[in-house]
């Protein structure tokens, strides 16, 4: 499984767009990028997931240069309902969800 | 259409005791995977069930079990219940273990005394 590593905490603004930058230089051919969103006492959820370039849904975005061994989600314009725990994995469709430790984003307003 | 439940929410056990924790997952999903959470730890994977068949087992004593029925709800039980037990329990399920998008319930809180 490859490992990813992602800043422990950053800070932000409401309206200001926060950049999660995770590295997996280890990713497998058949892996894919997926992030998760945790808010506490709640189970995580499941945000985006992208294999290259750049993926967006209506919450965030993906951007997966051509290595793949980095990922960065955009977060538009946050607000206070934003802070919470951003969890990026590397998964295949064989393997289980392991989640690392996450980057704890605070919203201040 | 329903989430994910878990039951119950929260719970209080003495050490030594054992507890039964379910999963009812979202109609239709077949797989169940139960996560544990601690501050200290964060999310550790448990097991993962699919067609009432563990697919994966999380680094865990055997005091950690669990199981999946024919209609794709899911049990975890912890025997002999030790102080750091204490955590989030999370149950989180998915169409198949093929599907990257899993849905996770509210959780169980179990706190051992």
């Amino acid at each position: 499984l490859a490992k990813t590593t992602q800043p422990i905490s950053m800070d932000s603004y409401e309206g200001q767009e926060v950049n999660i930058t995770c590295s997996h230089n280890n990713i497998a051919t058949n892996d894919y990028i997926t992030w998760y969103q945790q808010f506490p006492s709640q189970g995580p959820r499941f945000i985006i997931q992208g294999y290259k370039t750049k993926v967006t849904n209506e919450v965030a975005s993906l951007f997966i240069p051509a290595d793949r061994k980095s990922s960065t989600l955009s977060l538009p314009r946050v607000s206070l309902s934003d802070t919470a725990v951003y969890y990026c994995l590397v998964v295949n469709n064989t393997d289980k969800l392991i989640f690392g430790t996450g980057t704890r984003l605070q919203v201040f307003p | 259409k329903a989430g994910v439940t878990q039951t119950p929410r929260y719970l209080i056990k003495t050490r030594g005791q054992q507890v039964t924790l379910s999963c009812s997952p979202i109609s239709g999903h077949r797989s169940v995977s139960w996560y544990q959470q601690t501050p200290g730890q964060g999310l550790q994977f448990l097991f993962e069930y699919f067609s009432e068949t563990q697919r994966n087992k999380g680094n865990f004593p055997g005091r950690f079990s669990g199981r999946q029925f024919s209609n794709s709800r899911s049990e975890m039980n912890v025997s002999t219940l030790e102080l750091g037990d204490s955590a989030l329990y999370l149950c989180a399920s998915s169409l198949d273990p093929r599907t990257p998008e899993a849905f996770f319930g509210q959780g169980t809180r179990l706190t051992v005394v």
